[in-house]
């Protein structure tokens, strides 16, 4: 079946402007993961989202991003006035539950002048 | 707070031979889950192998093996019969069980660079 989609699969974006990633999780698969990949690092959680609860924000770095889940499926991280420390590969991950394997996307390269 | 630790940034092997990737971490849970993760040059991320905490016995997936010393907190890989397809950085992880309202939380290391030589 398909895999986690998103897009765009790269974005290169000025400093100060706002922009939106886009997460297709799975079909079926309840609960929805925001990472963020640095050049060389691990992965660093941003967000958190299982069926209709409250998204467990507590990765977010700072209040220029911010993430929604429309219906429960399709993920969108919004990041406003991006700055150049911004630049990373975004990666988005689904799993069934709380407890089963997160299944990740390509990610999405976001490159900010 | 949990830690992974991957001490290797890079490594190489021959085509067709052996090689392990180590990976410790640190946590004071009881109950967990491990992975190791392949990110090949395409960005995605595949699973390759997982690990519970409470099982005794290590995971194996074809030519992916682990072994799991809990008490010392370690998790390695062994990749047997090396092909030049698992060219790729290799990620350990560390899943902390939480409450179906948190969600859980991986944590990953920084990677082991992995190069299959022909």
């Amino acid at each position: 079946g398909a895999g986690v989609s998103q897009s765009p699969s790269n974005k290169v974006t000025e400093k100060g402007k706002d922009v939106e990633l886009r997460c297709d999780p799975i079909s079926g698969h309840t609960a929805l993961y925001w990472y963020r990949q640095s050049l060389g690092q691990g992965l660093e959680f941003l967000i958190y989202f299982q069926g209709n609860s409250a998204p467990d924000k507590s990765g977010l770095p700072s209040d220029r991003f911010s993430a929604e889940r429309t219906g429960g499926s399709v993920s969108t991280l919004t990041i406003q006035r991006t700055q150049q420390e911004d630049s990373a590969v975004y990666l988005c991950a689904s799993s069934s539950g709380y407890q089963e394997t997160q299944y990740f996307g390509p990610g999405t390269r976001l490159l900010v002048l | 707070a949990q830690t992974v630790t991957q001490s290797q940034p890079e490594m190489s092997v021959q085509e067709a031979e052996t090689v392990t990737l180590s990976c410790t971490y640190d946590t004071s849970e009881n109950n967990y889950y491990l992975f190791w993760y392949k990110q090949p040059p395409s960005r995605q991320m595949i699973l390759v192998i997982r690990q519970e905490a409470y099982k005794q016995q290590n995971a194996t997936e074809n030519r992916f093996s682990v072994n799991f010393q809990k008490a010392a907190k370690s998790f390695s890989l062994k990749i047997s019969d090396s092909q030049l397809g698992d060219t790729a950085m290799y990620f350990c992880a560390f899943m902390k069980l939480r409450n179906a309202n948190t969600g859980n939380q991986f944590y990953f290391g920084t990677g082991t660079s992995l190069t299959v030589i022909p």
